[in-house]
């Protein structure tokens, strides 16, 4: 059974510094690495999709790598922006499971000003 | 395009009640999915709907049921409500044949309150 963890449960940084979110899996057998965005009460917003034969992912400041030997992949988000406040989930669908994606926890970002 | 839509965004219920929830995929997309998020954690999926049929389920009770009509929307439908069933309830939707190489799309969901 596929078991998404990310640390840490919650961050808090000036704005300005770089951040770093992990996710890590214990089932290396997925299709993709998915990151979400989610601000308080709302839905999710996909912030990258990284496929199974991929690195890395790139979308203006926000970096997404995958690394499936470790079954770890890590955000980056550079220069962070008080509008980066919010909570960042990451999920994967498993081969065996279409595209049922197992959701981590997510990670609780507040930037400071 | 409106994206996935969803009604209503808030519901207040009492124990034992039934409720429905309702869900419009992206224009394009066959295929739903419902997931529960309870408050402080990552979302569980419900199950999935494709062609009007179950596809997929997850670790919900048969309290929980669901339905796709023709036109690809679908409803949610969770029968003598529990306290614990007080969740966001979110839907995705995508395209079945390139289901994994693509995102899903969610909707704002709808935020249930069993009292």
């Amino acid at each position: 059974k596929q078991e998404v963890t990310q640390i840490p449960a919650a961050l808090s940084v000036p704005e300005g510094e770089n951040l770093v979110l992990n996710c890590s899996f214990t089932d290396s057998a997925i299709y993709n690495l998915q990151w979400f965005r989610q601000d308080p009460g709302k839905g999710l917003t996909s912030l990258l999709l990284i496929q199974s034969s991929q690195r890395e992912q790139t979308s203006g400041r926000l970096n997404a790598s995958l690394d499936k030997s470790s079954g770890r992949s890590t955000l980056y988000i550079a220069a962070s922006q008080p509008g980066d406040s919010a909570t960042y989930l990451c999920a994967g669908p498993h081969l065996t499971a279409g595209n049922k994606l197992t959701f981590g926890g997510g990670t609780r970002v507040l930037v400071k000003p | 395009d409106a994206g996935v839509t969803q009604s209503p965004t808030h519901l207040i219920k009492t124990r034992g009640q039934q409720v429905t929830l309702r869900c419009s995929p992206k224009s394009g997309h066959d295929t739903v999915s419902w997931y529960q998020q309870a408050l402080g954690q990552g979302p569980q999926f419900i199950f999935q709907y494709y062609e009007e049929e179950e596809r997929q389920r997850g670790n919900f009770p048969d309290r929980f049921s669901g339905h796709q009509f023709p036109n690809y929307s679908s409803e949610l439908n969770v029968n003598a409500l529990l306290l614990g069933d007080s969740a966001l309830y979110l839907c995705a939707s995508s395209y079945i044949l390139s289901s994994n190489q693509e995102t899903q799309y969610f909707g704002p969901g709808t935020r249930l309150l069993v009292l």
